[in-house]
């Protein structure tokens, strides 16, 4: 897990607002990759992005939920509204060259919406 | 729909026994395979990965094992630590896929 950098590691919504997650890959890292962990689920991809792009997004719901990868700062995952649903843990990884690569993941954040 | 199967969710293991996770799968496409060790409140941690081109990979205490025909997949822990508790995902890839796909894990105790 070292390298990887979430922020913020616990957060709690009320239903309506806007959660937004970061994430800042290992060094040298370009590639990004979002997932999402629901209680007593594994973990589901829900993104994948390279800087400035979103490269595959299959997994995001279609409603309320974007992803970013600017060219200078951290990887944002941006869920609009939350709702009780959206409780879970969400884990971002990165990998050097791309999805051949071992994906390395971070700590976590854990939202929690009231 | 689960492609990745983890059916015990825990195992209990003796100090310097061997511990042996299982994993199957449904996915055909599936080439390439993964086993992350997991704490509570933290991220995954990469283990060890298997080609679909080999049936063995060993990394020294950890050895994976693919039996394609069968669509399984174990993971030998040998001699078994209490270090080594802690929940075991299995993750596999289609070739050139972008995303991994978990199963739900089995939480490993080594007892002294």
């Amino acid at each position: 897990n070292a390298g990887v950098m979430q922020n913020p590691r616990h957060l709690v919504r009320r239903r309506g607002q806007e959660a937004r997650l970061r994430c800042s890959p290992m060094k040298g890292h370009s590639h990004v990759y979002w997932y999402r962990q629901l209680p007593e689920e594994g973990l589901k991809f829900m993104v994948y992005l390279q800087k400035e792009n979103i490269i595959d997004e299959s997994g995001m719901p279609k409603e309320r939920f974007s992803a970013e990868f600017p060219k200078e700062g951290p990887s944002i995952l941006r869920i609009q509204q939350v709702v009780r649903g959206d409780s879970a843990a969400y884990f971002c990884a990165s990998s050097p060259r791309g999805p051949s690569d071992t994906i390395y993941f971070g700590e976590g954040s854990w939202l929690t919406v009231v | 729909d689960q492609q990745v199967k983890q059916n015990s969710p825990s195992l209990s293991v003796q100090e310097g026994r061997i511990s042996i996770l299982n994993c199957d799968y449904t996915n055909s496409m599936f080439d390439y395979f993964l086993w992350y060790k997991k704490y509570p409140a933290e991220g995954p941690t990469f283990l060890i990965s298997i080609s679909s081109i080999k049936d063995k990979n060993e990394d020294g205490r950890f050895t994976v094992f693919l039996n394609k025909s069968a669509k399984h997949l174990s993971l030998h822990i040998v001699p078994s630590q209490p270090g080594d508790s802690a929940v075991y995902i299995c993750a596999a890839k289609a070739g050139g896929g972008n995303k991994l796909t978990f199963g739900t894990g089995t939480q490993l105790k080594v007892e002294l």
